[in-house]
């Protein structure tokens, strides 16, 4: 089975030009999550979806950053404009949401860099 | 609100020896827990989890955690540390009363570096 599947692998580009990061998740899962990993902050959620639905954004860190998922096989993160204090690896997982104790499975990241 | 700790950044530990890296969780009812590696340039993956039943669990690579409910710990062990379990190592809860389906709260991670 594939796993999660993230691109690009690597991100390097001027502040404030528009990043768009993209994920596929697992087939036949139904949650999708996007982190963001720093050596300050740690693993940080930044928005859930279940079904294709934000359930939560409350840890997108501001308007600059909006994620869609417009179908349950593909979802994009997009900062716009992006800063240098974005510069942190993004990890997108996702998990079958019909029990409520699946683990969730984790892509390999895009480490995005702005300069 | 859930929440998970790992009281240590980082643990040091000679190849051969037994290992630990601990967890201890907040949740209001019952908690689902997992422990997930991170080694690097990679994505976390998932090592093993508890949900219910025996307290201890097993896991890939010879890992395994024990569930203690009164001490609110799932301490992640290992009989004999191998120089390739150097890596990352999360802890995550889930589960519990109002919690949303499927999300997990993690841990800041530790670091364990086995020695040769």
């Amino acid at each position: 089975d594939a796993g999660v599947i993230q691109s690009p692998r690597h991100e390097v580009t001027e502040m404030g030009q528009e990043v768009t990061l993209r994920c596929k998740p697992i087939s036949g899962h139904n949650s999708l999550f996007w982190y963001r990993q720093t050596m300050m902050r740690g693993l940080e959620l930044l928005i859930y979806f279940n079904n294709n639905v934000p359930i939560d954004d409350s840890g997108m860190p501001e308007d600059r950053f909006s994620a869609k998922m417009p179908n349950a096989s593909f979802s994009t993160l997009k900062i716009q404009p992006s800063e240098p204090r974005d510069s942190a690896v993004y990890f997108c997982a996702s998990s079958s949401r019909t029990e409520r104790n699946q683990p969730q499975h984790f892509g390999d990241g895009t480490r995005l860099s702005i300069l | 609100a859930q929440s998970v700790a790992q009281p240590e950044d980082q643990v040091n530990v000679a190849e051969g020896n037994p290992l630990t890296v601990k967890c201890t969780y907040s949740v209001s009812g019952n908690p689902y827990l997992f422990w997930y590696v991170q080694y690097p340039n990679r994505g976390l993956q998932f090592l093993l989890k508890y949900i219910t039943g025996d307290n201890l669990v097993k896991g890939s690579y010879g890992f395994e955690a024990e569930f203690n409910k009164s001490q609110t710990s799932f301490h992640l062990k290992k009989p004999s540390a191998l120089v390739s379990d150097s890596a990352l190592y999360f802890c995550a809860v889930g589960g519990g009363r109002g919690s949303t389906l499927g999300r997990l709260y993690f841990g800041r991670g530790t670091q364990l570096t086995v020695w040769p």
